[in-house]
Order: structure tokens, then C-alpha cells, then sequence
């Protein structure tokens, strides 16, 4: 079966940096993927790691460990707007890359 | 612009009714996917196909069948409404050969009296 396990909530500061972590034990693993979702939302792609390392994009930034099953995403200069939550995703090989997700974590940033 | 289209936003039904969610992709996407989400549980893969007639179980299929009759359209059917079934419904799609996002409908929230 697949794992996803993610921190349930997180608070931080506007302005401030906040990590979020996500580790998962899959098999057939073929990329992770983070998803922002507002309240009463559908999930909006943010980043895709299907390699070890860091990929940036503006103020977010996430990264993969595929040997240690980590990732984490990296919000820099939080803004009051991405309070929100936080989904971590993994795609499986198989008949057709299922895409499964970890529980989410809710980030709220407050002044 | 890429679209996910589900045919409700909001649905009331009775238990026991026989109810329909209907999924449209319009980006000739191969792989279909339908998640609930409920509060503190994340998103739940009830199924998901990867072609016409095809389909595989996810975590959670007990109580719900699909049909995927055309590649554009995904239904999940939940064959006898429970109050338990009462949740959020998202249907998403994705490419299977492009390395790509799933894109996601914008959700039917259900409600089963």
C-alpha cells in the first residue's frame, strides 16, 4: 500500500519562511507533487520533483530525497493569501500513474 | 485553457437513491481520477481509469462504481446513497505519457439525507 504522511496544521508569520514536510513509503514510485487549496477550492498545482533536489519557483521552492522518501515545500515571504492547505502527492507506476495524496496541512499565516 | 468539468456543484439526495457524478475533460487526457474529501482525511482515491472501460480501485471503492464509456467523460455512481457518503467529490485528470499535473474539477459537494 502507499503512505503519505504530512503535518496536520502549521501557523507562521507573514513575511516569514515556513517548511512543510511530507515523507511517504510508496512502491512504483514516479514523482511527488505539491497542490495549494483554499478553502471551498479544487487543488491548484504548485511544484513537480521527480529527481532529487531543489526546484524554485518564485517564492515557492520544493524539494525531493527519493532515497530517504522526503520532500518538503518552502513558502518564502508568506503572505496573508497563502493560507490555505497544502497537499502532498505521490504518483505510482502502474497500469495508469495513480496519483495519491497525503492529508494535507493547513497553513495559516497570520500579521 | 484546461478544463475539468463536473456536472454539479451542489447535490441533495436521498438514502438509497441511485446518484450520478458526471466528470468532462476536454484535454484528450488518458488517466481519470475520482477523490472525496472530508475534513482531517485528506484526499481519498475512490477509483481512477486510465482508459475507455478501463478502471482500477483506489483506498476506498466500497459503496461506488464507475463508468468511463468515452475517454472524455468519468462517472462515479454511488449505486445506494448513504448519509455516510455525505462529502466533498473531486474529479480530476491527467495525461498519462506527459509528465504532467492533474488538473481538478472544482468539486460536488453532496449531501445524502
Amino acid at each position: 500500500g502507499q503512505n503519505i504522511d504530512q503535518p496536520t496544521e502549521m501557523t507562521a508569520t507573514e513575511g516569514a519562511i515556513v517548511q512543510i514536510n511530507c515523507t511517504y513509503q510508496t512502491s512504483g514510485f514516479n514523482g511527488l507533487f505539491w497542490y495549494q487549496q483554499h478553502a471551498g477550492e479544487a487543488p491548484t498545482f504548485l511544484s513537480y520533483n521527480v529527481l532529487d533536489g531543489l526546484e524554485e519557483k518564485g517564492r515557492f521552492s520544493s524539494f525531493l530525497s527519493r532515497s530517504k522518501g522526503y520532500s518538503y515545500l518552502l513558502l518564502k515571504e508568506l503572505q496573508m493569501k497563502d493560507s490555505a492547505s497544502y497537499l502532498c502527492a505521490v504518483r505510482i507506476r502502474n497500469a495508469g500513474n495513480m496519483l495519491t495524496f497525503g492529508g494535507g496541512t493547513r497553513l495559516m499565516v497570520k500579521p | 485553457d484546461v478544463k475539468v468539468t463536473q456536472s454539479s456543484r451542489y447535490l441533495v439526495k436521498r438514502t438509497g437513491e441511485k446518484v450520478f457524478l458526471e466528470c468532462v475533460q476536454d484535454m484528450d487526457h488518458e488517466n481519470m481520477f475520482w477523490y472525496r474529501q472530508d475534513p482531517g482525511l485528506g484526499l481519498r482515491l475512490i477509483y481512477f481509469s486510465y482508459d475507455v472501460k478501463m478502471k482500477e480501485k483506489g483506498d476506498i471503492p466500497e459503496g461506488y462504481s464507475v463508468s468511463r464509456e468515452k475517454k472524455e467523460r468519468f462517472s462515479l455512481i454511488l449505486e445506494s446513497a448513504s448519509t455516510n457518503q455525505t462529502s466533498m467529490y473531486l474529479c480530476a485528470s491527467s495525461s498519462q505519457y506527459i509528465p504532467s499535473e492533474a488538473f481538478f474539477g472544482q468539486g460536488t459537494r453532496l449531501t445524502v439525507v
